[in-house]
């Protein structure tokens, strides 16, 4: 049964930094781009970031760029989200998402999600 | 940046009617050379995370019940409930993945049942 379960969220206050890790379970990890997507408590949906299958490509939405970094491990089956000068309004469930298929190409739409885990900034 | 917009933000509708949302796309998402539409839907259940109901703009998901359909092209497209059941109570979210980063959801609408 295919899988994402996230961890590593909790309060941190604004200026510090947190890591994000996904693992991944029941599917080829290593074959598939992977994504992060944030809610905003109340909010809708915002895509954050993709890491292609072979890791060539990173990108991020403007305002992470220079302050997120996404990474991959497929030896560990783990997808990370480096989150530094952390800010309010970063503030949010960040949730993997798994790309519906393989490309070498970073666009996708998601068929898998994990549940989320909750990012505060507050002092 | 690609913006999409939904609309109505919000809707009620009867249990057993038709319930029908749209998106609309700043820029086409139809790309030529594989004569497809690069936008896809999501249910969110409260508490849950997304799932996906449609992709390619008008293919269903495997195990999605055929109550959901999804149409258009290039910059308008819609989602269509036919027969709205209690567990379709839930914020619904367009999404394109043409070109490159990044790939962004519309604002969501909320549905409700009247």
């Amino acid at each position: 049964q295919e899988q994402l379960v996230e961890s590593g969220g909790g309060v941190v206050q604004p200026g510090k930094s947190l890591r994000l890790s996904c693992e991944a379970s029941g599917f080829t990890f290593s074959s598939f781009g992977m994504h992060w997507v944030r809610q905003a408590p109340g909010k809708g949906l915002e895509w954050v970031a993709v890491i292609t299958y072979d890791g060539s490509i990173e990108d991020y939405v403007e305002s992470v760029k220079g302050r997120f970094t996404i990474s991959r491990d497929d030896s560990r089956n783990t997808l990370f989200l480096h989150m530094n000068s952390l800010r309010s309004e970063d503030t949010a469930v960040y949730y993997c998402a798994k790309a519906a298929y393989s490309s070498s190409s970073p666009h996708a739409y998601f068929d898998l999600w994990g549940r989320g885990t909750l990012v505060t900034v507050s002092s | 940046d690609i913006v999409l917009t939904q609309s109505p933000d919000s809707l009620a509708v009867s249990l057993g009617e038709r319930a029908t949302i749209n998106c609309k796309s700043s820029q086409s998402v139809f790309h030529d050379s594989y004569n497809k539409n690069y936008l896809a839907w999501y249910r969110q259940r409260p508490g849950q995370p997304p799932e996906v109901l449609i992709s390619w703009a008008s293919t269903r998901e495997s195990g999605v019940p055929d109550r959901f359909s999804g149409s258009g092209s290039g910059t308008d497209f819609t989602l269509t409930i036919s027969s709205l059941q209690a567990e379709d109570v839930a914020d619904y979210y367009c999404q394109q993945y043409y070109g490159s980063p990044p790939y962004t959801f519309g604002q969501g609408t909320k549905l409700e049942i009247k």
